[in-house]
């Protein structure tokens, strides 16, 4: 099945500098892969997320870049303020025969220190 | 617009009982995920459906079951509870398109208390 691996665990940044947080998979049936941004106390949230036919999106501050190669996609974050301190949860997706294969990395804590 | 309703919002049940959350997806949304959410950890998948048939199955212990009805809402059962299952329960739901996989929006979660 598919495996997800998410680096780093924790990342702290000066509040304007950027920070990049990077998921590799392993199944190449994955076609989906989303990010969530959890803030204490709440639940995840969708942030941006890409399909496997493009290599790059962007919205606003956020990008996401994925290599169907490599199998990994990073999140980056410029210009970070205090308030995207949070966990940060990439996931893959696939279709197999029985629906939608969904799977978590362990999450990034990052800190954007004023 | 309307979201994925979950009931009850908090639980609190004793040791060996039995508790039942449910989960209404989004209008049209035909696949329901569940995930378990300890305190301090990342969410773990648990379970999920697709028309009504389980679709793919992750940690979920052999005490816990699911189910998806007619009309697509769906229910976790958990028994003989112990004081580890207590959590956050999200269930997220998603419409499924063919050939794409689609995005998953997660309702409020259950907070599950056993003591």
């Amino acid at each position: 099945g598919e495996n997800v691996e998410q680096h780093p665990s924790t990342l702290s940044v000066q509040e304007g500098d950027s920070a990049v947080i990077k998921c590799t998979y392993s199944d190449s049936a994955s076609n989906y892969f989303p990010w969530y941004k959890q803030e204490l106390g709440k639940r995840p949230q969708l942030i941006i997320d890409i399909r496997s036919n493009v290599g790059e999106k962007k919205d606003q501050r956020i990008a996401v870049t994925l290599n169907k190669t490599a199998k990994h996609f990073s999140l980056h974050i410029t210009e970070t303020q205090p308030e995207d301190s949070a966990v940060y949860f990439c996931a893959a997706r696939a279709l197999d025969n029985y629906g939608q294969n969904f799977v978590f990395g362990p999450g990034t804590r990052l800190s954007v220190l004023p | 617009a309307a979201g994925v309703i979950q009931s009850p919002r908090h639980l609190i049940k004793e040791k060996r009982e039995t508790a039942t959350l449910k989960c209404y997806p989004i209008p049209r949304h035909d696949t329901v995920y569940w995930y378990q959410q300890g305190p301090g950890q990342d969410p773990q998948f648990l379970i999920s459906f697709y028309e009504k048939m389980q679709s793919d199955k992750g940690s979920i212990p052999d005490r816990f079951s699911a189910q998806q009805f007619s009309d697509y809402h769906s229910e976790l059962n958990m028994s003989s509870l112990e004081l580890g299952d207590s959590a956050l329960y999200f269930c997220a739901s998603s419409e499924t398109s063919g050939s794409w996989a689609d995005t998953q929006y997660f309702g409020p979660g259950t907070r599950l208390t056993v003591l």
